[in-house]
């Protein structure tokens, strides 16, 4: 079974600096995809960006980045300038591949609050 | 319609009362899907449908709960004899096939008193 480890339960940053969320997640799987999801108070879970394991190239989208490390099975977030549109909750999730989301396994979320 | 729209937002219900939860998904997906949302955790897998099938009920806690999508588009999550650890967020996602990005519904806060 996989798991998703989420060690900052909240985080704190201003305005137009930048943030880093982690995660470590356990599988014995080689191929697997890599999610960060955001929850606003809105409860929908809204994808942020998409990392597949096969690819060494780290995932890039707009002011999100992130680290991915697939020997120490580490994946972070990077939050480039962050706007106060961007407090939410985040989630780490991972997926095997080819198996659906009914694979999908979440950590347990980092709260995040962007400050003016 | 333009995304998952699920149904009631919220419900507050008696312990021991049945509920019935409705998910619309994106119209055209194929492959729907159940999670519950416990305080402080993230979504757990429920149940999945390809089609009118559920492929893969094995998140289901015990049998008081149970799903249904008879035509293959909207689903409905019911629950029997609710209990106080029933309260939970259930979210609902659907997909053009099982391959394919996953969009999720904005859920249904459910509370049992």
């Amino acid at each position: 079974a996989q798991t998703v480890t989420q060690s900052q339960p909240e985080m704190s940053v201003q305005e137009a600096e930048t943030v880093t969320l982690s995660c470590t997640y356990d599988t014995s799987e080689s191929n697997y995809y890599l999610f960060w999801y955001k929850q606003p108070p809105s409860r929908q879970m809204i994808l942020v960006i998409r990392q597949e394991a096969y690819k060494q190239q780290n995932a890039t989208e707009n002011r999100f980045s992130v680290n991915f490390q697939k020997a120490a099975k580490s994946f972070s977030l990077k939050i480039s300038d962050s706007q106060l549109g961007d407090t939410a909750m985040y989630f780490c999730a991972f997926m095997k591949p080819y198996s659906g989301y009914s694979t999908l396994t979440f950590g347990k979320g980092t709260m995040l609050l962007v400050s003016p | 319609g333009a995304g998952v729209s699920q149904t009631p937002s919220n419900k507050v219900t008696e312990k021991g009362k049945y509920v019935e939860l409705r998910c619309d998904p994106i119209s055209g997906h194929t492959a729907l899907y159940w999670y519950r949302q416990s305080l402080g955790q993230g979504p757990e897998f429920l149940i999945y449908f390809q089609g009118t099938g559920a492929a893969d009920d094995s998140g289901l806690p015990n049998d008081r709960f149970f799903a249904v999508r008879p035509e293959g588009s909207v689903s409905t999550l019911k629950i029997q004899r609710t209990e106080r650890g029933d309260s939970a967020v259930y979210l609902c996602a659907s997909s053009l096939t099982v391959d394919h990005e996953a969009f999720f519904g904005q859920g249904t806060r459910l509370t049992v008193v």
